[in-house]
């Protein structure tokens, strides 16, 4: 069974920065793109940064481009969002999400249940 | 980046009912559709993918139809379990771009 478990969530002031981090398991982790999705309350969902399965090359939104950075190591098993220079329009929930593939451009197969990121002074 | 355009945003609608939501690309895409049905509280679930694959363990009143730009998602007939968000997503480019979402609620 394919388990995506995030943490490093909570309340940051605005221009702070915070690591979020997504242990997987139950897949072979090294096959498949992994992603970053986020939802601001009530809001609907929105991309935020993708990986290839080789870590070779990443993808961001406009709206994160230069602040956030993704990552991953193969060996454990674990995603990473580096996030810096956070804004109140930052806050949300964030999901580690699986691709079906080792290409971004695929379906969103498996969610993380989320961790929250509350930016606020 | 491509935009996607859901309608209605949220509708009612009776246990047995057909309901169909559309999702308009704002450039042609294919068949690099996906659909997310998400729950109060939970987490989205995959639906169908390749605008017209039902996902494994979804249950065949759910489908799916189109390409180039207009897409559709319909229940055949309305489930109590089926009140719920529903997300249309495009995969054809970067930047991946989700509708705004479609609530179903309780008549």
């Amino acid at each position: 069974e394919v388990q995506l478990l995030e943490s490093g969530g909570g309340v940051v002031h605005p221009g702070g920065s915070m690591r979020l981090s997504c242990a997987a398991s139950g897949f072979t982790f090294r096959s498949h793109a992994m992603n970053w999705v986020r939802q601001a309350p009530g809001k609907g969902l929105e991309w935020v940064s993708s990986i290839v399965a080789s870590g070779g090359r990443t993808f961001d939104a406009d709206s994160v481009k230069g602040r956030f950075v993704i990552s991953r190591d193969n060996s454990q098993n674990t995603l990473d969002l580096e996030m810096n220079t956070l804004r109140a329009d930052d806050t949300a929930v964030y999901y580690c999400v699986k691709g079906r593939y080792g290409d971004p451009k695929s379906e969103f197969d498996s969610w993380g249940l989320g961790t929250l990121v509350i930016v606020s002074s | 980046d491509i935009q996607m355009t859901q309608s209605p945003s949220s509708l009612s609608a009776s246990v047995g009912d057909r309901v169909t939501i559309t999702c308009q690309a704002s450039h042609p895409i294919s068949n690099f559709l996906n659909w997310y049905q998400q729950k109060p509280g939970k987490v989205p679930k995959l639906l169908i993918y390749g605008a017209s694959n039902l996902e494994t363990g979804v249950p065949s009143r759910f489908s799916g139809h189109g390409s180039g730009t207009d897409f559709t998602l319909t229940i055949s007939s309305l489930q109590p379990e089926d009140f719920a968000t529903y997300f249309c997503q495009q995969y054809d480019r970067l930047p991946l771009t989700f509708g705004g979402g479609t609530k179903v609620e309780i008549k």
